[in-house]
């Protein structure tokens, strides 16, 4: 899991707040994944990004979730209005470019949702 | 609409013997598969994969054979150690769609000493 940075590592949000998740990529890679692990379940695939780019969205919720991937700096994840249902672990992965990479993990934000 | 299950939630082995973790698919498009471990509060680690053009790839201690036809694949680990005491989680990717993994539920195992 070396390079892959998340923050923070735990998160409390009372239900209605912001949560905001970050993510830095390791040193060289261009491509950002989000992936969410509800308790009891797999990890199910949120969004891929690549720089300033939303390359495929079809696992995000269609309100409350937004992700961004700048320029500069990390990738964020981001939850309005969160509620109950949310408090998940969230994990950022990276690729470099290349069809047949696999996915760096970080060590993930768990957030819950009081 | 489960396309990839681990019909085994755990397994316990004990230290030196082989560890079978076994998964199965559903989509014939998966072009590609993958093993990751993951420790407690750690998030996933990537072990092995394998092509569907191939039945089988070996690194190290841990071979994963692919059955097309059976839409079946396994995860051998011999000999298994006590720090292989992990959850598995077996992820394939659909031919041309961006990367996207899906994930059994994967199989805990205990590598007793």
């Amino acid at each position: 899991n070396a390079g892959v940075m998340q923050n923070p590592r735990h998160l409390v949000r009372r239900r209605g707040q912001e949560a905001r998740l970050r993510c830095s990529p390791m040193k060289g890679h261009s491509h950002v994944y989000w992936y969410r692990q509800l308790p009891e379940e797999g990890l199910k695939f949120m969004v891929y990004l690549q720089k300033e780019n939303i390359i495929d969205e079809s696992g995000m919720p269609k309100e409350r979730f937004s992700a961004e991937f700048p320029k500069e700096g990390p990738s964020i994840l981001r939850i309005q209005q969160v509620v109950r249902g949310d408090s998940a672990a969230y994990f950022c992965a990276s690729s470099p470019t290349g069809s047949n990479s696999p996915l760096h993990f970080g060590n993930g934000t768990r957030l819950t949702v009081t | 609409d489960q396309q990839v299950k681990q019909n085994s939630p755990s397994l316990s082995v004990q230290e030196g013997r082989i560890s079978i973790l076994n998964c199965d698919y559903t989509n014939s498009m998966f072009d590609y598969f993958l093993w990751y471990k993951k420790y407690p509060a750690e998030g996933p680690t990537f072990l092995i994969s394998i092509s569907s053009i191939k039945d089988k790839n070996e690194d190290g201690r841990f071979t994963v054979f692919l059955n097309k036809s059976a839409k079946h694949l396994s995860l051998h680990i011999v000999p298994s150690q006590p720090g292989d005491s992990a959850v598995y989680f077996c992820a394939a990717r659909n031919a041309g769609n961006n990367r996207k993994l899906i994930w059994g539920l994967g199989t805990s195992l205990a590598v007793n000493p």
